[in-house]
């Protein structure tokens, strides 16, 4: 059965950085791309960003850029997002999702990781 | 980037009725690459029906998906109680993947 487990919540302060790390199970790590998906309290869902699993290479949203890193250990089946320059506006549930096929489209998410709850606050 | 705009934002209806949630993009979503998500309040969302029309693995023929270009549609034919939720549809033919700012079914 496929899984993705994510690390669990956070608090941080403003102008912190976070880590989040998702750990994929029950598939061939390297076959699909993984996405970053973000919902601030009473909000909807925001994409933050990419990963190919297999080459490493990844895109981010254009709000985002310079502030997220997506990386990924395939020896530990694990991707990483790092957030840096923590504000308030950042206060979210992080949700890492497995996309499409590698090679092929991005693609929808079809397994979710059940989420990182980030607090940013002094 | 594709912008989507779901309607109603809130559509309340009773368990039995039929429910039917509109997602109306800015441009054209190549190959109807449209997905759609139900999430219950605490949970990651859960994919629905992805290519405008197919439904995921294990999801019920009460949901269907239709439409293509810019408008497309999700019907769930008659309510169930585990049914009311907050529906969100995503398009993932473009760059970047967008969402809307989902549906919520509730309880009339």
């Amino acid at each position: 059965q496929v899984h993705l487990v994510q690390s669990g919540a956070e608090v941080e302060k403003p102008g912190a950085a976070v880590k989040v790390s998702c750990k994929a199970s029950g598939y061939s790590f390297t076959t699909y791309y993984i996405h970053w998906v973000r919902q601030a309290p009473g909000q909807g869902l925001e994409w933050m960003g990419i990963i190919n699993t297999a080459s490493g290479s990844t895109a981010y949203a254009q709000k985002l850029q310079g502030r997220v890193t997506v990386t990924r250990d395939a020896s530990t089946s694990t991707v990483y997002m790092e957030l840096i320059s923590l504000t308030s506006d950042d206060t979210a549930v992080y949700y890492c999702a497995r996309g499409g096929r590698v090679g092929v489209l991005w693609g929808y998410m079809d397994v979710w990781g059940r989420g990182t709850t980030v607090t940013v606050s002094s | 980037e594709v912008v989507l705009t779901q309607s109603p934002g809130t559509l309340s209806l009773s368990p039995g009725e039929r429910a039917t949630l509109s997602c109306r993009a800015s441009q054209s979503v190549s190959s109807s690459n449209l997905a759609w998500y139900q999430q219950k309040p605490g949970q990651a969302p859960r994919l629905l029906i992805h290519g405008a029309s197919s439904r995921a693995t294990g999801i019920p023929e009460r949901f269907s998906g239709s439409g293509s270009g810019t408008d497309f549609t999700l019907t769930i034919s008659r309510l169930e109680p585990e049914d009311f939720a907050v529906y969100h549809c995503q398009q993932y033919g473009g760059s970047p993947p967008t969402f809307g700012q989902g549906t919520k079914v509730e309880i009339k």
